[in-house]
C-alpha cells in the first residue's frame, strides 16, 4: 500500500504568514493528490484536487503542486479561517486503496 | 446539490457489530462514475479510510480492516451501508460518508456527510 508521509504534523504562524505543508508518497502517484482541511467538530473539506486544482469557492490564496512522490500545500497569506489542520490524501492505486497523510496542524501563533 | 447523512446507534458493546447507513439526497448511488467510502476518525487522530463499494456491488476494503468489514448498497434507496464486526474500543470513532469519482474528473473525497460519532463501550 502506498503510505503518505505530511511534514510538520503542526506549525504555528501569524495572520498574514506564508505557510508551506508538504506531503511525500512512499511511491509514485503522478498528480493523483489532494488536500483537505478540517476544523473542530466539522467534516473536512477538499481544497485541492489533482495536486493543483482549486476547488469551486476555495479562495485563491491557497495552492498546490508536486507530482510524483511530493507535493505541497501553500497558503500565501493566512487567515484567520485558515487555522485548521489539513490532510493530502493519494487517489492512485489500483485497486483503489486511497490512504491519507497523518495530518498537520496549524495554529495561530 | 448531492448530500450525504449517516444515520445508525452511536454506542455499541465491545464484540458486537457496528451499523451505519448512508442516505444520499440530490443525487443517485447508480451513477455509475462514483465510488462510495466510509472513511473514519478516532478522537483527536487523523483520517482512516475504512473501504469503498461501486453500485454494482464491486467493494474495495482498507487491508488492515478487511477480516471485518462489510460494505453494501441498497440502489432503490440511494443507500450504502458499513458493518464492522468484533469491535474494540479502538474502533471507536467519527465515522463519515463520502463519495468519490472514479477516474479523472475531481478524484476525492467530496462531499461528504457530517459524520457520526460511534462509542464503542459497555
Amino acid at each position: 500500500d502506498i503510505q503518505m508521509t505530511q511534514s510538520p504534523s503542526s506549525l504555528s504562524a501569524s495572520v498574514g504568514d506564508r505557510v508551506t505543508i508538504t506531503c511525500r508518497a512512499s511511491q509514485g502517484i503522478a498528480s493523483y493528490l489532494n488536500w483537505y482541511q478540517q476544523k473542530p467538530g466539522k467534516a473536512p473539506k477538499l481544497l485541492i484536487y489533482a495536486a493543483s486544482t482549486l476547488q469551486s469557492g476555495v479562495p485563491s490564496r491557497f495552492s498546490g503542486s508536486g507530482s510524483g512522490t511530493d507535493f505541497s500545500l501553500t497558503i500565501s497569506s493566512l487567515q484567520p479561517e485558515d487555522f485548521a489542520t489539513y490532510y493530502c490524501q493519494q487517489s492512485h492505486s489500483i485497486p483503489p486503496e486511497y490512504t491519507f497523510g497523518q495530518g498537520t496542524k496549524l495554529e495561530i501563533k | 446539490q448531492l448530500q450525504l447523512q449517516e444515520s445508525g446507534p452511536g454506542l455499541v458493546k465491545p464484540s458486537e457489530t457496528l451499523s451505519l447507513t448512508c442516505t444520499l439526497s440530490g443525487g443517485s448511488i447508480s451513477s455509475g462514475s462514483d465510488y462510495w467510502g466510509w472513511i473514519r476518525q478516532p478522537p483527536g487522530k487523523g483520517l482512516e479510510w475504512v473501504g469503498f463499494i461501486y453500485y454494482s456491488g464491486n467493494t474495495y476494503y482498507n487491508p488492515s480492516l478487511k477480516s471485518r468489514v462489510t460494505i453494501s448498497v441498497d440502489t432503490s434507496k440511494d443507500q450504502f451501508s458499513l458493518k464492522l464486526r468484533s469491535v474494540t474500543a479502538a474502533d471507536t470513532a467519527l465515522y463519515y460518508c463520502a463519495r468519490h469519482p472514479i477516474g479523472l474528473v475531481k478524484p476525492a473525497f467530496d462531499p461528504w456527510g457530517q459524520g457520526t460519532l460511534v462509542t464503542v463501550s459497555s
